[in-house]
C-alpha cells in the first residue's frame, strides 16, 4: 500500500545536539512538506519542496534544514540553534502542478522532546 | 495576507449533532478541506469542497461553504465518542500548493 513514514515515532534531544527527522513516501507525489504542531497553535510550515533538489522556506525555518536528494525522501535536522525544538513533527506530500482535489498526505508523526 | 480561524473547542454529547466552523480570508481559495487527527497521530483528510460547491455531503458529515462571507462549516450528524479529535480546516488558493491549515478544533464527545 502507498504511504508516507516517517521515523522515528519518538525522539529525543540533548541540548546542544542535531537530530534528523526521516520521512519517505512511495506515492510518487512530487512535493513534501514539513510542518510543528505546538497546543493551540496548528500547524506551521518550515520547509517544503516541490521537486528533487530544490526546496523554500516556510514561516519557520531558522534552526531547521532539509535536503531533497531523492523524490521518495525529505529529511529534516532539527539543529541546535533551534532553541525550543520540542514539538510533534508532521511530514506531508502531495502531488505538484495539477489540479488536484486530495490536498495533502500525512505521516503519523514525531514527536521530539529535549531532555 | 492568508488566515484561517477556527474556535479552539467543542464538546458536544454523545448523539447530537457537532457544527465546526471556519473563516478564511483569501477570496481566491480554489478547494477546502477538513482534516480529522486523532491523538498522537497525523491528519487524516475527512472531506473537502470545491468553491463553486455550496454544500457537500459524505454519510454524516455535511459541509457548507458560503463564499460571500467566507465561512466554511463542517456538521457531524450523530456525534459518536470515536468523533473525539482535533479538526483542522485547510484553504488551497488558486495559484500555489499549498495548503494554509486553521488552528484546529478539539472536539471531544461525552456519554
Amino acid at each position: 500500500d502507498g504511504g508516507i513514514t516517517q521515523s522515528p515515532k519518538y525522539l529525543f534531544r540533548k541540548e546542544g545536539q542535531n537530530v534528523t527527522l526521516s520521512c519517505e513516501q512511495n506515492l510518487n507525489h512530487d512535493a513534501m512538506y514539513w510542518y510543528r504542531q505546538d497546543p493551540g497553535q496548528g500547524l506551521r510550515l518550515i520547509y517544503y519542496s516541490q521537486i528533487v533538489n530544490d526546496f523554500q522556506k516556510g514561516d519557520i525555518a531558522e534552526g531547521y534544514s532539509v535536503s531533497r536528494e531523492k523524490k521518495e525522501s525529505f529529511p529534516l535536522t532539527v539543529t541546535s540553534a533551534q532553541k525550543n525544538p520540542t514539538a510533534f513533527y508532521l511530514c506531508a506530500s502531495s502531488t505538484y502542478g495539477q489540479i488536484s482535489n486530495y490536498g495533502y498526505t500525512f505521516g503519523s508523526g514525531t514527536r521530539l522532546t529535549v531532555v | 495576507g492568508e488566515d484561517v480561524e477556527q474556535s479552539l473547542f467543542l464538546s458536544v454529547r454523545e448523539g447530537d449533532s457537532s457544527v465546526i466552523n471556519c473563516t478564511y480570508t483569501d477570496s481566491s481559495s480554489t478547494y477546502l478541506y477538513w482534516y480529522k487527527q486523532e491523538p498522537g497521530a497525523g491528519l487524516q483528510l475527512l472531506t473537502y469542497i470545491f468553491s463553486n460547491m455550496d454544500m457537500k455531503q459524505d454519510q454524516r458529515l455535511t459541509v457548507l461553504l458560503n463564499k460571500k462571507d467566507k465561512h466554511l462549516s463542517l456538521r457531524i450528524a450523530d456525534t459518536q465518542t470515536g468523533d473525539s479529535a482535533i479538526y483542522f480546516c485547510a484553504e488551497r488558493t488558486y495559484n500555489t500548493d499549498k495548503l494554509i491549515f486553521g488552528t484546529g478544533t478539539r472536539l471531544q464527545v461525552f456519554p
